[in-house]
């Protein structure tokens, strides 16, 4: 039972477009969603986080945006990069440190 | 400030074989975390320790086991090991742990099972 889903496997845009990745949970104890982006051979790292009691969070050029009653989330670039091809991978949280993924949106920005 | 470090960071092993990997939270640090990245299911919990206790544990067998020390450092280890063995198995750490604080992540071990 996949509690998290990321149903696109992979994204390509134009530099200086818009992303914008997606993710649906099904679990209603989550309250707290997290965006990670992963390079080959690295670890994921942290990008932007959002709490339930929010319905966006914004940071330079990411933002999130959480829709509670959809239970849907999306992450936005603008303007999107080439050094932000990575794989994008959703997570969300309910009630511990427990992290439960997405399997990840691969994110072409083509120069 | 030095991130998550995991060492070592490729490993080979064979069936059978039990190995045990090494991971050195961000300083100031007390919540670490594992999990395991396979192409099929993705990233999966482990488990978290805190205080040297384990404090939530994921859907895994037995084989799979870790510890925490005084200086949140923490191991991994898994015995008898099998070819799904075969994964990236990366650690975070956080703060404090639970809800709302993220977590940070080291490069991983690779861990090939021959």
């Amino acid at each position: 039972d996949q509690q998290v889903k990321q149903n696109s496997p992979s994204l390509s845009v134009q530099e200086g477009r818009i992303s914008i990745l997606n993710c649906d949970y099904t679990n209603s104890m989550f309250d707290y969603f997290l965006w990670y982006k992963k390079y080959p051979a690295e670890g994921p790292t942290f990008l932007i986080s959002i709490s339930s009691i929010k319905d966006k969070n914004e940071d330079g050029r990411f933002t999130v945006f959480l829709n509670k009653s959809a239970k849907h989330l999306s992450l936005h670039i603008v303007p999107s990069q080439p050094g932000d091809s990575a794989v994008y991978f959703c997570a969300s949280q309910g009630g511990s440190e427990k992290l439960v993924f997405g399997k990840g949106t691969k994110l072409t920005v083509n120069p | 400030k030095a991130g998550v470090t995991q060492t070592p960071r490729y490993l080979i092993k064979t069936r059978g074989q039990q190995v045990t990997l090494s991971c050195s939270p961000i300083s100031g640090h007390r919540s670490v975390s594992w999990y395991q990245q396979t192409p099929g299911q993705g990233l999966q919990f482990l488990f978290e320790y805190f205080s040297e206790t384990q404090r939530n544990k994921g859907n895994f067998p037995g084989r799979f086991s870790g510890r925490q020390f005084s200086n949140s450092r923490s191991e991994m280890n898994v015995s008898t090991l099998e070819l799904g063995d075969s994964a990236l198995y990366l650690c975070a750490s956080s703060l404090e742990g639970g809800e709302g604080q993220p977590q940070h992540f080291g490069d991983g071990t690779r861990l090939s099972i021959l």
